[in-house]
């Protein structure tokens, strides 16, 4: 059985306020790490896929990175802001098309 | 344009009756997918096609059947729904690259609902 398990399940944060939350996946069979946001009464929406150890991955104020050997990617965002406030989900891939999700931090951030 | 679309986006129906939701995608991708969210809100996988053909089946009653007619079609036929197929299912797809996929593309989900 494949868990991928996402620490904390939900974070509340100031408008300006660095934040990040992590992933953790089994270390064995590893060939891809995602990662989605998901805002409320939206679809999930991907920002980073990830393959190689060492991985880091950049979009604005968002930044991923992934350590496959250990098993745990950690999602950074800088100066969060309101319209960050979305469920963020990892997803761990061991090849073929099986995608499995764990169930999301969900980040609220106060203006 | 949308690039993932599902319908119906809510759907209500007795116990007993057969449905069916449909999506479509525009993004000439290879590879899509069916997702149940659960009542825990994990998105489950159910089934995945790649080029038509059937390659991810998981442990899902035989009740749900998917088809696709075509690479930018993906369907869920639901036959005797009970209650707990209460839920929202998303539809996914993605681009086939290698032997793994890359980003999914989601729909903006079905919620059904069986009394």
């Amino acid at each position: 059985i494949l868990n991928v398990e996402q620490s904390p399940q939900s974070l509340h944060v100031q408008e300006g306020d660095s934040t990040n939350f992590t992933c953790s996946f089994p270390s064995s069979n590893f060939y891809a790490l995602h990662w989605y946001r998901w805002e409320t009464a939206k679809s999930p929406e991907a920002l980073f896929v990830m393959t190689l150890n060492g991985d880091e991955k950049k979009k604005g104020r968002i930044s991923a990175t992934l350590n496959t050997k250990e098993g745990y990617s950690y999602l950074y965002i800088k100066g969060s802001q309101p319209e960050d406030s979305a469920t963020y989900l990892c997803a761990y891939n061991t090849g073929g098309f099986k995608t499995i999700f764990g169930a999301g931090t969900r980040l609220f951030v106060k203006a | 344009d949308t690039a993932v679309s599902q319908t119906p986006k809510y759907l209500v129906t007795q116990m007993g009756n057969d449905k069916s939701i449909k999506c479509e995608q525009n993004l000439g991708h290879d590879t899509m997918y069916w997702y149940k969210q659960d009542s825990k809100k994990f998105l489950k996988i159910m089934f995945s096609y790649n080029n038509k053909e059937l390659i991810i089946n998981e442990t899902v009653p035989n009740r749900f059947s998917p088809k696709s007619p075509d690479k930018a079609h993906l369907n869920l036929h639901i036959n005797s729904l009970e209650l707990g197929d209460s839920a929202v299912y998303f539809c996914a797809s993605s681009q086939d690259r290698g032997d793994f996929p890359y980003e999914q593309y989601f729909g903006p989900g079905t919620r059904l609902t069986v009394t």
